[in-house]
């Protein structure tokens, strides 16, 4: 069966720099959800969209910012990265706004040095 | 938000019955209970989700009392893949895809 598919896995940005992960949802899937989990930690939810709009926000940096297209695909944009955003970026997705269960995809690993 | 507490370890051995309970004392009426487990460096994964009572599936069983206060998650004859953190979510309807994750527990299971 299909499953999320997040690129890229890996990442290395210098501080300062951006980048941009993107999130491929399970096919008919209309809702995407971003998380990141820092090493050690939790996953901590940052932001979510549902038909292309933002349906609910977390702890999501103003620098980083998000957008879900036509086709759902979503974007997560990270600006002036600093060191503490190094961590495990996890989208996840579902169908409807109101399912308990998401489908996590593999998650993206950024280092920033 | 209704915060949990879950143990913060639990051991087993492969083939036994595991059960983690998860306190939540000051959930609402309209929170529901879900279960999710990660591997390490892998998104987490949905096992269960309940409101009241006993609810059963082909991966677990999640038991939660009349008064709501706490939950059960219990994993039958568990294996070495069962190695893993477990956690428990409470969501709001009010905010149904937001899932705010607190410490979970992890499980180890030995031969």
């Amino acid at each position: 069966a299909a499953g999320v598919i997040q690129s890229p896995r890996h990442l290395i940005k210098e501080k300062r720099e951006t980048a941009t992960l993107k999130c491929y949802p399970i096919p008919r899937h209309d809702t995407v959800y971003w998380y990141q989990q820092g090493p050690g930690q939790d996953p901590q939810f940052l932001i979510s969209f549902y038909e292309k709009m933002q349906s609910d926000k977390g702890s999501i940096p103003d620098r980083f910012s998000a957008q879900q297209f036509s086709d759902y695909h979503s974007e997560l944009n990270m600006s002036s990265l600093e060191l503490g955003d190094s961590a495990l970026y996890f989208c996840a997705s579902s169908l409807g706004a109101s399912s308990l269960e998401q489908y996590f995809g593999p998650g993206t690993r950024l280092t920033v040095t | 938000l209704a915060k949990t507490t879950q143990p913060i370890s639990m051991d087993s051995y492969e083939g036994q019955e595991v059960n983690i309970t998860c306190s939540h004392n000051n959930i609402a009426t309209n929170d529901y209970i879900t279960w999710y487990q990660q591997f390490p460096s892998q998104g987490p994964r949905f096992i269960i989700q309940g409101y009241k009572t006993k609810v059963t599936n082909e991966v677990a069983s999640l038991f939660i009392p009349a008064d709501r206060k706490s939950s059960t998650l219990s994993l039958p004859r568990v294996s070495l893949s069962d190695t893993a953190v477990y956690y428990c979510l409470v969501v709001s309807t009010d905010s149904w895809g937001k899932l705010q994750f607190g410490a979970g527990t992890q499980v180890v299971v030995t031969p």
